[in-house]
């Protein structure tokens, strides 16, 4: 079960800009580290932003990752046909004592 | 070069049981949380369960809490997922996947390439 939520789908033409919401609560995202993975078709998670805005070594720089209160958000600039994939949000949830994830954003490159 | 790969996925009747085992390598293993998450086809991440590094602490999603049980060996730097009580919605592909510190909490930073389970009659 997602408890925080994307929006399905974004999309944007080569070099544009576009940005995934992720929203939660006070016992996930809004106390918590939020992380973003990339899922390409058909092959397994790769962690794309840690502790909220850090990039492991090998992210492009187009990808940047922000939080604010209960909501976090990732941006995508300057798009490429090779960012077409599924995007993800996840948090620790005090709560619930676990993970929990986005319920991921399909990125089309038209 | 860090590696998890995982093992152990295959066809199971419901109600049955399966293993699921992960070999990492790469890292200082017992110094970092390890995690399970699965997938259905088509559908998005849920995370299963993680363990820290010392396997004094582990958590479970309510969904497999009571069901499945997992447990690590830092002698031969394995974790692995002992899944009773199957049933078909279990279906999926399962990930081992490193946690960034020894905290648990901490998110993932390496993930296996995936076991497809099965859970049909």
């Amino acid at each position: 079960q997602s408890v925080l939520t994307q929006p399905p789908s974004a999309s944007g033409t080569p070099g544009q800009g576009v940005p995934i919401s992720c929203s939660g609560s006070s016992s996930n995202i809004e106390n918590n580290y939020v992380y973003w993975y990339q899922q390409l078709p058909g092959t397994a998670p790769k962690l794309l932003i840690y502790k909220n805005n850090q990039r492991p070594s090998g992210v492009p720089d187009r990808f940047s990752g922000s939080k604010s209160g209960t909501s976090a958000s990732l941006a995508i600039s300057g798009l490429r046909s090779e960012d077409e994939a599924d995007y993800y949000c996840a948090a620790w949830d005090d709560s619930l004592s676990g993970y929990v994830f986005g319920t991921g954003t399909k990125v089309t490159v038209l | 070069e860090v590696q998890v790969v995982e093992s152990g996925g295959g066809l199971v009747q419901p109600g049955g049981s399966l293993r699921l085992s992960c070999a990492a390598s790469g890292f200082t293993f017992s110094s970092y949380a390890m995690s399970w998450v699965r997938q259905a086809a088509g559908k998005g991440l849920e995370w299963v369960s993680v363990i820290s590094g010392t396997a004094g602490n582990t958590f479970y999603a309510d969904s497999v809490k009571g069901r499945f049980t997992i447990s690590r060996d830092n002698s031969k730097n394995t974790v692995s997922l002992l899944m009773n009580s199957l049933r078909a919605e279990d279906t999926a592909v399962y990930y081992c996947a490193k946690i960034l510190s020894s905290d648990w909490y901490a998110g993932f930073d390496y993930w296996g390439q995936g076991s497809l389970v099965t859970v049909s009659s």
